[in-house]
């Protein structure tokens, strides 16, 4: 069995502080990680991708993706409260192509003023 | 890049009713699609994926069947209802390596 875990939270910080997200898988074969934000009551919606170890960044968002830990986070830096939302982690076992991802069960980060 | 679209947005269903959501998708040709359903407090369960007209897996065996009746067109349906068949169900497609989601339907069975 195929599983990506995630603290479900909530994760409380206050606005303009960096909200540290973590994930870790189980297939060590795993290929590509991906990050999926969900406001309540709307479709996930992808705002990260990670192919490679290291870290990538996009604007205030950087994922991180460490192999050998089986390991993948997700730094939001400066948060907002507009990040309050559901941050999806899933993994894909391949490269290439859109196989069935598995997806964790999430963790909600609630940002304060 | 493709859209996809679903309805209902919501709907509240009696036990015992039949359901029948449907997904359509622009932008693209023969995608995959798959039905993906959200319970309350839990992660997206992979219900049905479809490589094309006609064909259907099923990942989990449940109270739900899935269509393909058009190329963009994915439709999934039950003949009676449990409670337990409520959630919130996403239609999703491909694109690279991973997945776009329709906008979800919201089904309350009562």
């Amino acid at each position: 069995q195929k599983e990506v875990e995630q603290n479900s939270g909530p994760l409380s910080v206050p606005e303009g502080a960096i909200a540290s997200l973590n994930c870790t898988y189980s297939d060590r074969g795993s290929q590509s990680f991906f990050w999926y934000r969900q406001y309540s009551g709307k479709s996930p919606e992808l705002i990260m991708s990670i192919y490679s170890n290291g870290d990538k960044e996009d604007g205030r968002f950087t994922a991180q993706l460490n192999k050998a830990s089986q390991y993948v986070s997700l730094l939001i830096r400066d948060s907002q409260p507009s990040d309050s939302a559901t941050y999806l982690c899933a993994v894909n076992p391949q490269t290439g192509t859109a196989s069935k991802l598995t997806f964790g069960t999430g963790t909600r980060l609630q940002v304060t003023l | 890049s493709q859209t996809i679209h679903q309805w209902p947005a919501t709907l509240v269903q009696p036990v015992g009713s039949p359901l029948s959501l449907e997904c359509t998708v622009e932008g693209t040709s023969n995608p995959n699609l798959y039905w993906y359903r959200q319970a309350a407090g839990r992660g997206l369960q992979l219900l049905f994926y479809s490589v094309g007209i006609g064909q259907i897996s099923s990942e989990v065996p449940q109270n739900l069947s899935a269509s393909r009746p058009q190329d963009r067109q994915f439709i999934l349906s039950s003949k009676k209802l449990l409670l337990s068949d409520s959630g919130f169900y996403l239609c999703a497609c491909p694109s690279g390596n991973t997945i776009y989601f329709g906008e979800g339907s919201w089904l309350t069975v009562v």
